[in-house]
């Protein structure tokens, strides 16, 4: 019965490194988005895509960038990992009138 | 700037009682409205879903829509301490990206 799979649960890493995070839907969704959820700070969209290769800034997408190869797929890219990017990363993807989560990925950058 | 406003809580109520949950959003031009529950250290699960004026039920949840006074909210009957969760409002307008509330806080003591 999963809906939205995201490739690590927990996830260490150091300041410079480069981060792939990824997430995986198969509900056949054209939307899906990756936010970040910090405490007090709510959920905010880094990026989000409506199409295979086709993206759009979310409200932070400084630091981050995505890729959308194929439908099922959207990947986030930590180029350099810094302290700030510690978070949990929450995919989604949307279809009309739902919206499923994956389980989330949190994030330590040493 | 879209925003959709909660207060943060938290909400005690006993066990058994109707809590009510609550939630502004400021774009006039909003079409569909969605409850979430998040569970400490887990996603969100989205759990009911609105887009006409007036009430829509499921089980021991009631989503009310009032689109003149720009408000939604959730009442959750005979609370348990399985809904002690925050609770995230989540609305879209033309396009398909929601805006959320930073949530409330439920806490359900027996």
């Amino acid at each position: 019965d999963v809906k939205v799979t995201q490739s690590s649960r927990y996830l260490v890493k150091r300041t410079g490194e480069k981060v792939f995070l990824e997430c995986v839907q198969d509900m056949d969704h054209e939307n899906m988005f990756w936010y970040r959820q910090d405490p007090g700070l709510g959920l905010r969209l880094i990026y989000f895509s409506y199409d295979v290769k086709m993206k759009e800034k979310g409200d932070i997408p400084e630091g981050y960038s995505v890729s959308r190869e194929k439908k099922e797929r959207f990947s986030l890219i930590l180029e350099s990992a810094s302290t700030n990017q510690t978070s949990m990363y929450l995919c989604a993807s949307a279809g009309a009138n739902e919206q499923f989560f994956g389980p989330g990925t949190r994030l330590t950058v040493l | 700037q879209k925003e959709v406003e909660q207060n943060s809580g938290p909400l005690s109520v006993p066990e058994g009682a109707i809590a009510s949950l609550n939630c502004t959003y400021s774009d006039r031009g909003s079409q569909s409205f969605f409850w979430y529950r998040q569970y400490s250290g887990k996603s969100p699960e989205l759990i009911m879903f609105i887009y006409s004026n007036g009430d829509k039920e499921d089980g021991r949840f009631t989503a009310q829509l009032n689109k003149a006074s720009q408000y939604v909210s959730l009442l959750i009957r005979d609370s348990q301490p399985s809904d002690s969760a925050t609770y995230l409002c989540a609305v879209t307008g033309g396009s398909y990206i929601p805006t959320f509330g930073r949530g409330t806080s439920l806490i359900v003591h027996p």
